[in-house]
C-alpha cells in the first residue's frame, strides 16, 4: 500500500541551526503534503503544507520544498529556537480513495540552548 | 477557532469489552478522521469519513468499526477490545475535499488490560 517514509526520527541540534527533515512518499496521485507539529502532550497542528502545482513555500523560518519528479519533500527550519523542540510529522494526501491521508512516523527535534 | 472535542482523556478496559469513543466538532467539516498514535510509528489512520453515513477504511481498520450518524460526530468502536489496541486514539476533523487542514481532538489514551 502507499506509504510515507521520513528521516531521521530524531534530530538534535544547537540553537540557532538549521534542521532538515526529509519525507518520500509512493502514491504518485499524492498532491497535497502537510507538515504537523506536536508538543510534548499536545495534539498535533499544522505548521506549513505545500500543494503539488508549487515547489517551495516559506512561513518566516520554515520552509518547505518539494520535487514531485523524485517524491520527496523536506522541511527547513532556520535559526532554531528551543520552542522548535517537538515531534514533527510530514503526510501526504492524495485525492484517490476519498482524500485519504498518509503520515509519515515522525521525526523528534531537539533544540539545545 | 475549530474545537474538536473526545469524550475521555484516559480510560482503562478490561479485554473482551466493547468500547467507544466519540468525537465532536463545532466547525461543520464534512472530513473526520480517527487515528491511533504510538511510539515509532507515527499517526495511523483506522478510518475516515467524507459525509455523514459514509465511511472508508483506512490502513490499519481491523478490529474496529465507526459511526457517524451526524456531521458533528464520529464514533470509533472496538468491537472486543484487545491489549493490542491500548494506544493513543486520536481524531481529527477537516474542510470538504483532500487539502485542508485537519485539525485533531486532545487524544483518548486507552489502556486495556
Amino acid at each position: 500500500g502507499e506509504n510515507v517514509e521520513q528521516h531521521p526520527s530524531t534530530l538534535s541540534v544547537q540553537e540557532g541551526d538549521s534542521a532538515v527533515i526529509k519525507c518520500t512518499y509512493s502514491d504518485s496521485a499524492s498532491n497535497y503534503f502537510p507538515w504537523y507539529k506536536q508538543e510534548l502532550g499536545k495534539r498535533p497542528q499544522l505548521i506549513i503544507d505545500i500543494r503539488s502545482n508549487v515547489g517551495e513555500k516559506k512561513d518566516q523560518r520554515i520552509a518547505v520544498t518539494l520535487n514531485k519528479t523524485a517524491k520527496h519533500f523536506s522541511l527547513h527550519i532556520t535559526e532554531t529556537q528551543p520552542e522548535d523542540s517537538a515531534v514533527y510529522f510530514c503526510a501526504a494526501t492524495s485525492n484517490t480513495g476519498g482524500f485519504k491521508t498518509i503520515f509519515g512516523a515522525g521525526t523528534r527535534l531537539f533544540v539545545k540552548a | 477557532d475549530v474545537k474538536v472535542t473526545q469524550s475521555s482523556r484516559y480510560l482503562v478496559k478490561r479485554t473482551g469489552e466493547k468500547v467507544f469513543l466519540e468525537c465532536v466538532q463545532d466547525m461543520d467539516h464534512e472530513n473526520m478522521f480517527w487515528y491511533r498514535q504510538d511510539p515509532g510509528l507515527g499517526l495511523r489512520l483506522i478510518y475516515f469519513s467524507y459525509d455523514v453515513k459514509m465511511k472508508e477504511k483506512g490502513d490499519i481498520p481491523e478490529g474496529y468499526s465507526v459511526s457517524r450518524e451526524k456531521k458533528e460526530r464520529f464514533s470509533l468502536i472496538l468491537e472486543s477490545a484487545s491489549t493490542n489496541q491500548t494506544s493513543m486514539y486520536l481524531c481529527a476533523s477537516s474542510g470538504a475535499g483532500g487539502r485542508e487542514t485537519q485539525y485533531f481532538g486532545p487524544g483518548t489514551r486507552l489502556l486495556v488490560l
